[in-house]
């Protein structure tokens, strides 16, 4: 597609629920990555995938957080167990690494609400 | 670790005044450094970045900074401030080609006439 695109746009949840948050990046990107925004908070790292190699998982805020990419393109973030502290904005972002010029293509992002 | 820090959170100019976002980063190795900006209810976007090439940085809208690593810093700065200006800075470091990319909390620009 011509840009990154995540879904759904939108998600309210109740407490205790799961939910999978999709990501589809810009085709060939090698790079993808997920961040959390909260109100005040800037922008929480909570995982990078880089081409074959192992993710960089450090961001995650807990055992409840994870996050695969397939074939190297769709990635989905899955929080199990949800619990209101989970609200905010999840954002994808993806760049072409191979340059090394670490210029991410942001989503428009989903907005989490857990009741 | 790599860390970035921006100092105020809200700042606010005249239309037409100087712009200058603080941004102090932390790094064992030589940075690379970036600034993205949020406009409301929009995605992110690249402004400029750093990557060991000429010190003083020009982005997109006028907008320019300048890497000095004897201050660790990496301040954004505008000769004349535009009511269009007005958004959501974020400075950023990323420690190598291969290493994530390490966001600050971001300065909220407010823009008067």
């Amino acid at each position: 597609g011509a840009g990154v695109s995540q879904s759904p746009s939108n998600k309210v949840t109740e407490k205790g629920k799961d939910v999978e948050l999709r990501c589809d990046p810009i085709s060939g990107h090698t790079a993808l990555y997920w961040y959390r925004q909260s109100l005040g908070q800037g922008l929480e790292f909570l995982i990078y995938f880089q081409g074959n190699s192992a993710p960089d998982k450090s961001g995650l805020p807990s055992d409840r957080f994870s996050a695969e990419r397939t074939g190297g393109s769709v990635s989905t973030l899955t929080i199990q167990r949800t619990q209101q502290e989970d609200s905010a904005v999840y954002l994808c972002a993806s760049s072409s690494d191979g340059t090394g010029s670490k210029k991410l293509f942001f989503g428009s992002g989903t907005q989490l609400s857990v009741l | 670790a790599q860390s970035v820090t921006q100092l105020g959170s809200h700042v606010s100019v005249s239309e037409g005044a100087l712009v200058l976002l603080r941004c102090n980063y932390s790094s064992s190795v030589p940075p690379y450094l970036f600034w993205y900006v949020q406009y409301p209810n929009q995605g992110l976007q690249l402004l400029l970045k750093y990557t060991s090439a000429a010190t003083l940085v020009k982005g997109i809208n006028g907008f320019e900074a300048e890497f000095k690593k004897s201050e660790t810093s990496f301040h954004l700065t505008k000769p004349s401030a535009h009511m269009s200006d007005a958004a959501e800075y974020f400075c950023a470091v990323a420690t190598g080609t291969a290493s994530k990319l390490t966001f600050g909390t971001g300065t909220r620009l407010q823009v008067t006439l």
